[in-house]
């Protein structure tokens, strides 16, 4: 089965430009999570979907974070405008519900 | 909120070695404990959790165990291979959705 998919893997931007991470969660899973990690401040859950509706963006650091689910199958994490303390490993993970969660294989952003 | 730490940071054990994780807990009302292993480059990966109707899970090698009353579990490696060689991360819940994370503890077996 595939997991939860990711695109794309690295990403380096320079300040100032706008970038989004795509997710793919498990089919069948009805909630959809986007994480950030980073050396400091660890794994911080930015925000949750259940059935594609957002539950709580409270993780989201500020308004360039914006996040979507349009559908079951995809979801977005846009930043505009970037900048270089935005520079983490963004993961994108899924739950068929209950407690499980699957992460995905995640995103690494470098903004210069 | 619920906050989750987890000791030790970083442990180094010989092959063949047990190694053992813990991690404690704020909110009472947690009642989910997963434990995830991250190698270099990938995302973590749920290897064992517990929930709090249960003192102790086995699946091979690894095992967990929760101790409600004093809000702490932890996390047993027996055996331990190279390939256990990684960063685990313990997390609590009470709602099936946030997860609080521990900071991580990176292992590393000695051949």
């Amino acid at each position: 089965d595939a997991g939860v998919i990711q695109s794309p893997r690295h990403e380096v931007t320079e300040m100032g430009q706008e970038v989004t991470l795509r997710c793919k969660p498990i089919s069948g899973h009805n909630s959809l999570f986007w994480y950030r990690q980073t050396m400091m401040r660890g794994l911080e859950l930015l925000i949750y979907f259940n059935n594609n509706v957002p539950i709580d963006d409270s993780g989201m650091p500020e308004d360039r974070f914006s996040a979507k689910m349009p559908n079951a199958s995809f979801s977005t994490l846009k930043i505009q405008p970037s900048e270089p303390r935005d520079s983490a490993v963004y993961f994108c993970a899924s739950s068929p519900g209950g407690d499980t969660q699957y992460f995905g294989p995640g995103t690494r952003l470098t903004v210069l | 909120g619920e906050n989750v730490e987890q000791h030790p940071s970083t442990l180094s054990v010989q092959e063949g070695d047990s190694a053992v994780i813990k991690c404690t807990y704020s909110d009472s009302a947690s009642n989910y404990f997963p434990w995830y292993k991250q190698e270099l480059g990938k995302g973590p990966q749920l290897i064992i959790d517990i929930r709090s109707n249960v003192g102790e899970k086995k699946d091979q090698r690894i095992a967990v165990t929760l101790n409600k009353t004093a809000k702490h579990f932890s996390l047993h490696i027996t055996e331990t291979q190279p390939e256990d060689s990684a960063v685990y991360f313990c997390a609590a819940s009470n709602t099936g959705n946030q997860f609080y994370f521990g900071t991580g503890t990176s292992l590393t077996v000695i051949p």
